[in-house]
């Protein structure tokens, strides 16, 4: 069965201080793994996809990177603005659809 | 582009009540999700339109709901009659719908915060 697990469920870092969001799967065949950011009241919205083992891809001061098993969202030197709560999610080969964790949600405090 | 438009944003009603919430896709997607949204269930797809036609409607949690796209701008999502469970955050979300593509990234709309009392 697909699967999709984040850690840590909250993460509360001060600002400047650059930790990681993991995002663990299992799924038959990986077509792509999806990174969202949701605020409060509001949808998801989209960071970025990776396709394959060893991709890595960047947006300001975050970066994602891809493994067989896992995904990572590295943030470096937080703000107070990238407070949000972050979802990973998977669609294998076999499926259209996408496979959601429950997300982590990280407060960086000024 | 206005992105995934989806109204009320706001919607309170009581027990029985009929409740629609409408979305509008981005211009030129050819595919639609409906998803619903809680603390305990996280993002759970309902159902998924693709050229306007349901493709999946598995995740549809009972016969009170229902959903429709008359045409490639517009569907609908309705329960009948709507009972205090379904109180939840309703989010429609749209990708191009290619066909043969590899994946495709969804674009979700703001949501609709359904409360029945």
């Amino acid at each position: 069965e697909d699967q999709v697990t984040q850690s840590p469920e909250a993460l509360r870092l001060q600002e400047g201080e650059s930790s990681s969001l993991n995002c663990s799967y299992t799924v038959s065949g990986l077509r792509g793994l999806f990174w969202y950011r949701q605020d409060p009241g509001k949808g998801p919205e989209f960071l970025f996809t990776l396709y394959s083992a060893g991709e890595e891809k960047e947006k300001e001061r975050l970066k994602a990177t891809l493994t067989k098993k896992e995904s990572f969202l590295h943030i470096t030197a937080p703000k107070p603005e990238d407070s949000a709560t972050y979802l990973c999610a998977v669609q294998g080969l076999s499926n259209y659809q996408l496979i959601w964790g429950a997300g982590t949600k990280l407060i960086i405090k000024p | 582009d206005a992105g995934v438009i989806q109204s009320p944003r706001h919607e309170v009603t009581e027990m029985g009540q009929e409740v629609t919430l409408r979305c509008k896709p981005i211009s030129g997607h050819n595919s639609l999700f409906w998803y619903r949204q809680t603390m305990m269930r996280g993002l759970e797809l309902l159902i998924y339109f693709n050229n306007n036609v349901p493709i999946d409607d598995s995740g549809m949690p009972e016969d009170r709901f229902s959903a429709k796209m008359p045409n490639a701008s517009f569907s609908t999502l309705k329960i009948q009659p709507s009972e205090p469970r379904d109180s939840a955050v309703y989010f429609c979300a749209s990708s191009l719908g290619l066909a043969g593509a590899l994946q495709e990234t969804q674009y979700f709309g703001p949501g609709t915060r359904l409360l029945v009392l």
